[in-house]
């Protein structure tokens, strides 16, 4: 299983362009990267999931170097409401992990 | 977000009582997941099925024991439970266990063991 590394926390402005990256050295041929956040006592949210290069939904963009070593989860414009922890996975659904996530605080 | 429902909510048992958590998903997917989520600690993969098969134990104390009737339900039985066994027990589901599927997760059981 590929191993992640985040950043354990971050803060940021309502307003402002939030970029969390996550490594996975190790990553297999076949693995996707999906990204979820969670909230207090709630379970994960599916964010975005992509393979390589660019993938861009109505709430985030997830950009993935040709190395696929890393990937970069980008919110922007945040608002209050963002703040909660952010999960980089890295396999398949049966098989990935979830590592100790980032938890981003957005103050007004 | 009703895709995948969990009952109850929250749960206080004692040490001797058996209880079951219970699954439902309602997305028409092939793959559940048990997960357990203490205090301040990231998710930890319990259980998967696929097809109503197990695909997956992660070393899960025999003291919880799943079950998945049919690919809607999953059930986590439980008995003789530690507090340290306290947590938020999530479910989730995705269309397969393959590459390319994200998982959606019910809303969690609030389990408290006395």
């Amino acid at each position: 299983l590929a191993k992640t590394t985040q950043p354990i926390s971050m803060d940021s402005y309502e307003g402002q362009e939030v970029n969390i990256t996550c490594s996975h050295n190790n990553i297999a041929t076949n693995d996707y990267i999906t990204w979820y956040q969670q909230f207090p006592s709630q379970g994960p949210r599916f964010i975005i999931q992509g393979y390589k290069t660019k993938v861009t939904n109505e709430v985030a963009s997830l950009f993935i170097p040709a190395d696929r070593k890393s990937s970069t989860l980008s919110l922007p414009r945040v608002s209050l409401s963002d703040t909660a922890v952010y999960y980089c996975l890295v396999g398949n659904a049966g098989k990935s992990t979830f590592g100790d996530g980032t938890t981003l605080t957005v103050k007004p | 977000e009703t895709g995948v429902t969990q009952t109850p909510r929250h749960l206080v048992m004692g040490m001797t009582n058996k209880k079951s958590l219970k699954c439902e998903q309602h997305l028409g997917h092939n793959a559940m997941y048990w997960y357990k989520q203490s205090a301040k600690k990231p998710l930890e993969l319990m259980f998967v099925y696929s097809l109503e098969e197990r695909v997956e134990n992660n070393s899960v104390p025999s003291r919880f024991s799943p079950e998945c009737p049919n690919s809607s339900h999953l059930f986590l039985h439980l008995h003789t439970l530690q507090p340290e066994d306290s947590a938020l027990y999530l479910c989730a589901s995705s269309p397969s266990t393959g590459q390319g599927y994200e998982q959606y997760f019910g809303p969690g059981t609030r389990l408290t063991v006395t």
